[in-house]
């Protein structure tokens, strides 16, 4: 059965801090994989992922793939309490997207 | 923009009762779908529609229905409400699949309970 799970399940960090949200995925047919933030309503898109190795940047976050080791991590540095969201992590395969639980990220100020 | 637009934001049934849940998009994408997401879970995929007339199941499809008479709307029927059904149901729509575009506009999420 695929699965994507992400871990920790949930963070607490303060301002300022650099974190680094993980994501192990086992997905029949991979083709891509994606991350959001969900902050109090609907997910936003972050990245899509679909190479090894190539880093996607985007300000402060940064994400990259590892399709050997059937990982991702998404890197967060300076840390805002803006930044504070459930991070999902996305398995695409052919017509599909299989979701993680998330990841909690609690940024203090 | 209203992107895609999702009724009503919060609902309680009565077990047995039916209703259904509105989505409406103005991108004009061809791809929508329906998600669930129960607390501290991943959003489960319940049917998904890849252009006017056609529909097909996703992971979680039971007690539920969808109809996609134009590119607009995608309504989620649930017609026999059950506990099981409480959850928060996202709409989403995207130009093409998920997979190759990446991005999924969500709706705003409609948080039903079943008592």
């Amino acid at each position: 059965e695929d699965k994507v799970v992400q871990s920790p399940l949930s963070l607490v960090v303060h301002e300022g801090d650099t974190v680094t949200l993980n994501c192990s995925y086992e997905v029949t047919n991979f083709r891509s994989l994606l991350w959001y933030k969900q902050e109090k309503k609907a997910p936003t898109f972050l990245f899509m992922l679909t190479s090894s190795g190539i880093e996607k940047k985007s300000g402060r976050l940064s994400s990259i793939l590892d399709k050997k080791e059937l990982f991702s991590i998404l890197n967060i540095t300076a840390t805002q309490t803006g930044d504070s969201a459930i991070y999902l992590c996305v398995g695409g395969s052919q017509g599909n997207l299989i979701f993680g639980k998330g990841t909690k990220l609690s940024v203090k100020p | 923009n209203a992107g895609v637009t999702q009724t009503p934001k919060f609902r309680i049934l009565k077990i047995g009762q039916s209703m259904t849940l509105q989505c409406t998009q103005d991108m004009n994408h061809n791809y929508m779908y329906w998600y669930r997401q129960d607390p501290g879970m991943g959003l489960k995929l319940i049917y998904y529609s890849v252009g006017a007339g056609i529909t097909d199941k996703g992971e979680v499809p039971n007690g539920y229905n969808v109809s996609r008479s134009t590119t607009e709307d995608f309504p989620l029927r649930l017609e026999l409400a059950a506990p099981s059904q409480t959850s928060v149901y996202f709409c989403a729509s995207s130009l093409r699949t998920g997979v190759n575009t990446g991005e999924l506009f969500f709706g705003e999420g409609s948080r039903l309970t079943v008592l």
